[in-house]
């Protein structure tokens, strides 16, 4: 079966940091990876997929950045953190288009708080 | 106007309720239709999975798609406290969709 490892659960990180959160995904080949950010008490804002290795589609122009330097493995990174990027991030994964099933799972999140 | 609309509650009822949560679209060309919860602190779940039009059933929950109104529901039977979370909805247009349009999702508490 397919699983989805998200870590670390939390991190408490300074103004100016760097950042590095780390996806893996086992089970499956060639996935669709994402990363999300949700604020408290609303709903997912996406921030960057990938169809493939090397692919990143970014959805909102930010301090942030992702990569996927293997096939299941996808990392959100930014050079200096703002105390805009606090919140809960999600990583989530779907099955190739060629499977035509659009089903997200997701990762148990990484709550980031940028002090 | 947003994609998807979803009333983000809170919505707070009695243990052993029926739960109405609703979505709200603008896009006729959606045609999958998900439900997910989210437990505090936790990522999201998926609940239900629906194409098209009609009802689907699962143990307490059923998921309805009107797609006339542009209208989706999810309804709890018998809610119980451990359906305390936040439930969001979620819709594309085709099953190669890369993306999802999710609802900003409703917090839901019931209360024993």
């Amino acid at each position: 079966s397919q699983t989805i490892h998200q870590w670390p659960a939390t991190l408490v990180q300074p103004v100016g940091s760097p950042l590095s959160l780390e996806c893996t995904v086992e089970g499956t080949s060639n996935p669709n990876l994402y990363w999300y950010r949700q604020a408290a008490g609303r709903g997912l804002q996406l921030l960057f997929y990938s169809v493939g290795i090397g692919q990143i589609s970014s959805e909102v122009p930010q301090n942030l950045s992702a990569s996927r330097p293997q096939d299941r493995q996808f990392i959100l990174s930014s050079k200096k953190l703002l105390l805009s990027d606090s919140g809960f991030y999600l990583c989530a994964w779907s099955a190739p288009p060629t499977m035509a099933k659009n089903i997200q799972y997701f990762g148990a999140g990484t709550r980031l708080s940028v002090l | 106007q947003k994609e998807v609309e979803q009333d983000p509650g809170p919505l707070s009822v009695p243990e052993g309720a029926i739960v109405s949560l609703n979505c709200t679209y603008s896009n006729s060309a959606f045609q999958y239709f998900m439900w997910y919860r989210q437990y505090s602190r936790k990522g999201p779940e998926l609940l239900m999975y629906t194409y098209s039009s009609g009802n689907k059933e699962d143990g307490r929950f059923t998921a309805q798609v009107d797609k006339s109104s542009k209208y989706i529901s999810l309804f709890i039977r018998d809610s119980q406290p451990s359906d305390s979370a936040t439930y969001l909805c979620a819709m594309s247009e085709d099953q190669g969709a890369q993306k999802l349009v999710f609802g900003q999702g409703t917090r839901l508490t019931i209360n024993p």
